[in-house]
């Protein structure tokens, strides 16, 4: 079946950037999406379409695509940015849709 | 102002049965496939199944297939979750969500908004 892999963790200091990558045989041709999951609430859409921003979510969030991996950064990241985040997309026929791992974010 | 209310998680034991609900509000439901994804405690998100806006497609995560269905009652902006020969591996925080368009290709299509999800616990 197919798998999407993310980092079990990252961890940066208020203001830095943080880089999570998602890895996956069938992203050269499919979108990634990005969903972000603080504790105890329902996850949020970040990135749709590998780089696009729905309104209401800061601009120190984007994401980019390049081969097999897409990444998502928060450019100076904030202490409200702690959650898990997911990447999402789907296998090569485009049918089965997959979660990654999720990768949980720190940051202190 | 799109919202999404889940219901219906309860203790169940093992091999019962159980319905979840999602209440729909603020968009046209039946122009909208609609989802089920569920995180176990100490896992990440699993897609569980989709069904389309009218109800005549509907696809299922090979874990749950046979066991669970999906359906939808237009008339009443509501999703469901029938869920049967439950296991203690199906113990999870249910959410719906909706899809960005009426049929269930994955192809060019996300999940945006998510209910807040319900506890299903399966465990004698």
């Amino acid at each position: 079946s197919y798998e999407l892999t993310q980092p079990p963790s990252v961890s940066v200091s208020p203001g830095q950037a943080a880089k999570i990558t998602c890895s996956g045989d069938a992203l050269p041709k499919k979108y990634a999406y990005w969903y972000q999951r603080k504790s105890g609430q329902a996850p949020v859409l970040v990135i749709y379409e590998d780089s696009r921003r729905p309104s209401g979510i800061p601009e120190r969030f984007s994401g980019s695509s390049s081969g097999t991996m897409a990444t998502l950064t928060i450019s100076g990241a904030q202490v409200e940015d702690e959650a898990d985040y997911y990447c999402y997309s789907t296998d090569s026929s485009g049918n089965h849709r997959v979660f990654g791992g999720g990768t949980k974010l720190t940051v202190l | 102002e799109v919202q999404l209310l889940d219901s219906g998680g309860d203790l169940v034991q093992p091999g019962g049965s159980l319905r979840l609900s999602c209440a729909a509000s603020g968009f046209t439901f039946s122009s909208y496939a609609m989802t089920w994804v569920r995180q176990a405690p100490g896992k990440g998100l699993e897609w569980v199944s989709v069904i389309s806006g009218s109800g005549g497609s509907a696809d299922y995560a090979d874990s749950v297939k046979g066991r669970f269905t999906i359906s939808r009652d237009n008339s009443k902006n509501t999703l469901y979750l029938h869920m049967n020969s439950l296991r203690a591996e199906d113990t999870a925080v249910y959410y719906c969500a909706k899809d960005q368009i009426m049929g269930i290709a994955a192809d060019y299509n996300w999940l945006d908004p998510w209910g807040q999800g319900t506890l299903v616990t399966v465990s004698s």
